[in-house]
């Protein structure tokens, strides 16, 4: 079944404890993406990967990296975690941009404390 | 700054009735839209999509409308059925960019028996 994983689904943290959301897609996909959702603000970029080895920033990176060594999996890292970073996590992957449909996750929730 | 928005953050309809979600943007550099729609604890599905060289597109029950001019787009949902019910999100790229995809933020509708 073609889909994308993230683990965890869900995370209760503590302020400054480095934690690793990892994302795995099984479609071949060479564009992988990661978004975080909140309230009013819907679904805002990360990181971005068009291939592997090569990531950028989309509209909110601060706090957060990413890797791309597999093309199967772009995980993100939060080094120092903090309370801003509360939210609603979705990984994406699909074969290319602009009109290429991407696929997501199922979300991981994650509440810094 | 918004570049992609929602003004709407909600609207309910009559199952069978036509439901409208509207979307307005900013950058006239985007080719390429998108929507999506989200069912609570899943990760958004892509629903249709519209290239800026057309002006509708249309695949089942649903039809895009895209308007150049006003920089607005608009999804149409005829006729609206209960499990419609989600949250839908507009999103928009730029094919010669690297790789941003820039979300509105989100319209839950809300389709009564």
């Amino acid at each position: 079944e073609a889909q994308v994983t993230q683990n965890p689904r869900y995370l209760i943290t503590v302020t400054g404890k480095k934690l690793t959301v990892t994302c795995s897609q099984n479609m071949n996909h060479e564009y992988m993406s990661w978004y975080r959702q909140d309230p009013g603000l819907g679904l805002r970029q990360i990181y971005y990967s068009m291939n592997v080895e090569v990531t950028d920033k989309g509209d909110v990176p601060e706090g957060y990296k990413v890797s791309r060594k597999e093309k199967r999996n772009f995980p993100l890292i939060l080094e120092s975690p903090s309370p801003n970073q509360t939210s609603l996590y979705f990984c994406a992957s699909s074969f290319g941009t602009g009109f290429y449909e991407q696929y997501f996750g199922p979300g991981t929730r994650l509440t810094v404390t | 700054d918004q570049q992609v928005k929602q003004n709407s953050p909600s609207l309910s309809v009559q199952e069978g009735r036509i439901s409208i979600l509207n979307c307005d943007y900013t950058n006239s550099m985007f080719d390429y839209f998108l929507w999506y729609k989200k069912y609570p604890a899943e990760g958004p599905t892509f629903l249709i999509s519209i290239s800026s060289i057309k002006d509708k597109n249309e695949d089942g029950r649903f039809t895009v409308f895209l308007n150049k001019s006003a920089k607005h787009l608009s999804l149409h949902i005829v006729p609206s059925q209960p499990g419609d019910s989600a949250v839908y999100f507009c999103a928009a790229s730029v094919w010669s960019n690297t790789g941003k995809l820039i979300f509105g933020q989100g319209t839950t509708l809300q389709v009564k028996p």
